[in-house]
């Protein structure tokens, strides 16, 4: 168990709409990340918090945001979307900031599919 | 882009033995690598990692070989036991970029025949 715990496991839902995806890190990590994983794309780095704040953005569309809390759980939200946005959603955490010998922690994850 | 690539998408190897699994990246400026196990059902979770100035780090029965001549990277896992079987990805980062911005490759299915 990483200590990661992201809800609900599952998630189907219709295009056009919208969802939250919730994800609380592990005791005492900062930064928490999201990815996406998809069959055609794999693993992709959606965007980085830390404390609160929004520190890095990879390949994340405009549809999608992103925001961490006073009490450092995480929301990640799916707007209008899209039958291409079924995939699965991680939420990973990190004890540092910029640390690389601070490894990833990432959760089992949240299957979305739209139908 | 440039991304992190895999030669094998599977591997099937006999318990006990030996397993190489393999990771050709092709950024020069990455300055971390990281190998990541995922199980069925699970994210991926972290197995041993590397900084670009090392050759080779050991871990449990586990070791990366980092090859920045070629841009090559791999793990060997000793005495592969059923518990291995899952998929294997190698990821990297970008230096100076952020530490979560991990580049991951497509990933290798390693099975574990008992």
């Amino acid at each position: 168990d990483s200590g990661v715990t992201q809800t609900p496991k599952h998630l189907i839902t219709a295009t056009g709409q919208r969802v939250t995806l919730r994800c609380s890190p592990r005791s005492g990590d900062l930064s928490v990340y999201w990815y996406q994983q998809s069959l055609d794309q794999g693993l992709q780095f959606l965007i980085q918090y830390y404390n609160g704040e929004e520190r890095a953005k990879g390949n994340i569309l405009e549809r999608f945001s992103a925001q961490q809390f006073p009490d450092l759980h995480s929301e990640l939200n799916l707007s209008s979307l899209e039958l291409g946005d079924s995939a699965l959603y991680f939420c990973a955490s990190s004890a540092h900031l910029d640390r690389k010998d601070s490894p990833l922690h990432f959760g089992n994850g949240t299957r979305l599919t739209v139908t | 882009g440039e991304s992190v690539g895999l030669h094998l998408p599977t591997l099937s190897v006999q318990e006990g033995d030996n397993s190489i699994i393999n990771c050709a990246y092709s950024n020069s400026a990455s300055d971390y690598f990281i190998w990541y196990k995922q199980e069925s059902g699970k994210g991926p979770q972290f197995i041993i990692d590397i900084r670009s100035n090392m050759d080779k780090r050991q871990g449990q029965r586990v070791t990366v070989l980092l090859n920045k001549t070629v841009k090559h990277l791999s793990l060997q896992i000793a005495a592969t036991q059923p518990g291995d079987s899952a998929v294997y990805f190698c990821a990297e980062n970008l230096y100076g970029g952020s530490q979560g911005n991990l580049i991951f490759g497509k990933g290798t299915k390693l099975s574990v025949k008992p």
